[in-house]
């Protein structure tokens, strides 16, 4: 079955405490991104990745970090998470013809920084 | 910088009743665009999506969208909805810029 995994999908950590979240995608996907979701904000673009090794900015990348070693793989790393980094976060992968090409998501981690 | 505007945060409907869900993108260029939906607890799934040709659109489950290019709108429609159609709706805009730009969301609550 095609699908994007995360894990976790629900993680509670205290500030300042490393985390990582992983993301998986079994559809020989190229591109990659990084969302998360606001109440009031809907979704805005951390990262995105356009191949392996390959990664870019998205609207609002500060305090998170991401890498592309493998096609499927994108990780989502938080060095030093703050309480404003709460928020429920996505992966989506899609084709390379990314302009033309459906965004699948992931189920989303919901993540709480207290 | 591109962006999509969702104006209607909160839409209630009885069932039977019409929708349409306002979407305005700001991109004056090509751009394509997708309707998102997000049903309680899930991720997000594609209603539907306009690349070029006919400007309406047909997506899944009774919905269609309109693209105005002179309005630089896509509106979403669907002519009876069902409770079971209570879900944040989200427009989505691709443009040159290799990101997609999502709106605010729309919550749509169909009381039965």
């Amino acid at each position: 079955e095609a699908q994007v995994t995360q894990n976790p999908r629900y993680l509670i950590t205290v500030t300042g405490k490393k985390l990582t979240v992983t993301c998986s995608q079994n559809m020989n996907h190229e591109y990659m991104s990084w969302y998360r979701q606001d109440p009031g904000l809907g979704l805005r673009q951390i990262y995105y990745s356009m191949n392996v090794e390959v990664t870019d900015k998205g609207d609002v990348p500060e305090g998170y970090k991401v890498s592309r070693k493998e096609k499927r793989n994108f990780p989502l790393i938080l060095e030093s998470p703050s309480p404003n980094q709460t928020s429920l976060y996505f992966c989506a992968s899609s084709g390379i013809a990314e302009y033309t090409d459906t965004q699948y998501f992931g189920p989303g981690t919901r993540l709480t920084v207290l | 910088a591109q962006s999509v505007s969702q104006h209607n945060h909160h839409v209630i409907l009885s069932e039977a009743a019409s929708l349409e869900l306002g979407c305005n993108y700001s991109y004056g260029g090509t751009v394509n665009l997708f309707w998102y939906v997000q049903y309680p607890g899930q991720h997000l799934q594609l209603l539907l999506k306009y690349f070029s040709g006919d400007p309406l659109v047909k997506g899944i489950k009774g919905f269609e969208a309109e693209f105005i290019k002179s309005k630089f709108s896509f509106n979403l429609r669907k002519p009876s909805v069902q409770w079971s159609d209570t879900a944040e709706y989200f427009c989505a805009a691709y443009g040159s810029a290799r990101q997609l730009t999502f709106g605010s969301g729309t919550q749509l609550t169909v009381l039965p």
